[in-house]
C-alpha cells in the first residue's frame, strides 16, 4: 500500500511567521503535488515535482514555494503566513504501476493550518 | 464553465440503495478519470479509476465513463451509513488532475 504521511496534523502559527509543511512517501514515486482545500473551492493545485530538485507551479503558488531535495520527500514553505493561508493543505504522490506511468494520485492525511 | 462539475449535494439515500453520483467535464482530450471518497475532516481516498468507455465494477462501487458526453458517473449498490461521505470526481488533463468540488452523500438507516 501507498504511504503519504505529513509532518502535523493540526498546526497553529501567527502572521508573518515562515512555515513548513513536510510531506514524505514510501513508494518510490517519482511524481508529488501539494494542494489546498477550502470550503466551496475544492481542491486546488499549489505545486508539483516531478523529480528531485524539479517543481512545477500549480494554480495558486503565490506565498508558497517548494523544495525536493529527495525523492521521497516533498516540502511546502509558506515564507509569510498570513491569515488567508488558514486551510487544510494536503500532500500526494504517484509513481508507475505495471511499468507505466500511473495518474492515481494518493493523498496524505491533511495538515489543518489556522493563521492568527 | 468549470472544468470538472458536481452537483454539491446533499444526496439522500436510504440504506440498501443505490446511489447514483454525476460529474461531467469539459477538457475533450482528457483520457483518465479517478473518484475519490472524503470523509470529514479527513483526507480523500482513491476508490475507482476508470480509462475507457463502459463500466467498471469493483464490489458494490461502479463507475461509468461515457467520453463522447463527457461523464463520469459512480455507482454505489447497497448503500450503507458508512458510506456518507464526499465524492471527487477528478479527471486528468494536461498534467495535473482536475478535481470536481464534490458531491455530498448521506445515507439514513
Amino acid at each position: 500500500d501507498v504511504k503519504v504521511t505529513q509532518s502535523s496534523r493540526y498546526l497553529v502559527k501567527r502572521t508573518g511567521e515562515k512555515v513548513f509543511l513536510e510531506c514524505v512517501q514510501d513508494m518510490d514515486h517519482e511524481n508529488m503535488f501539494w494542494y489546498r482545500q477550502d470550503p466551496g473551492l475544492g481542491l486546488r493545485l499549489i505545486y508539483f515535482s516531478y523529480d528531485v530538485k524539479m517543481k512545477e507551479k500549480g494554480d495558486i503558488p503565490e506565498g508558497y514555494s517548494v523544495s525536493r531535495e529527495k525523492k521521497e520527500r516533498f516540502s511546502l514553505i509558506l515564507e509569510s503566513a498570513s491569515t488567508n493561508q488558514t486551510s487544510m493543505y494536503l500532500c500526494a504522490s504517484r509513481g508507475f504501476r505495471g511499468g507505466r506511468s500511473s495518474y492515481e494520485q494518493y493523498f496524505g492525511p491533511g495538515t489543518r493550518l489556522t493563521v492568527t | 464553465q468549470k472544468e470538472v462539475e458536481q452537483n454539491s449535494g446533499p444526496l439522500s439515500v436510504p440504506e440498501g440503495a443505490i446511489a447514483s453520483l454525476n460529474c461531467t467535464y469539459s477538457d475533450r482530450g482528457s483520457q483518465s478519470f479517478f473518484w475519490y471518497r472524503q470523509y470529514s475532516g479527513k483526507s480523500p481516498e482513491l476508490i475507482m479509476s476508470i480509462y475507457s468507455n463502459g463500466d467498471k465494477e469493483d464490489g458494490r462501487f461502479t463507475a461509468q465513463l461515457n467520453k463522447a458526453s463527457q461523464y463520469v458517473s459512480l455507482l454505489i449498490r447497497d448503500s450503507q451509513p458508512s458510506d456518507s461521505a464526499t465524492y471527487l470526481c477528478a479527471v486528468h488533463g494536461f498534467q495535473k488532475l482536475v478535481f470536481g468540488t464534490g458531491t455530498r452523500l448521506l445515507v439514513s438507516p
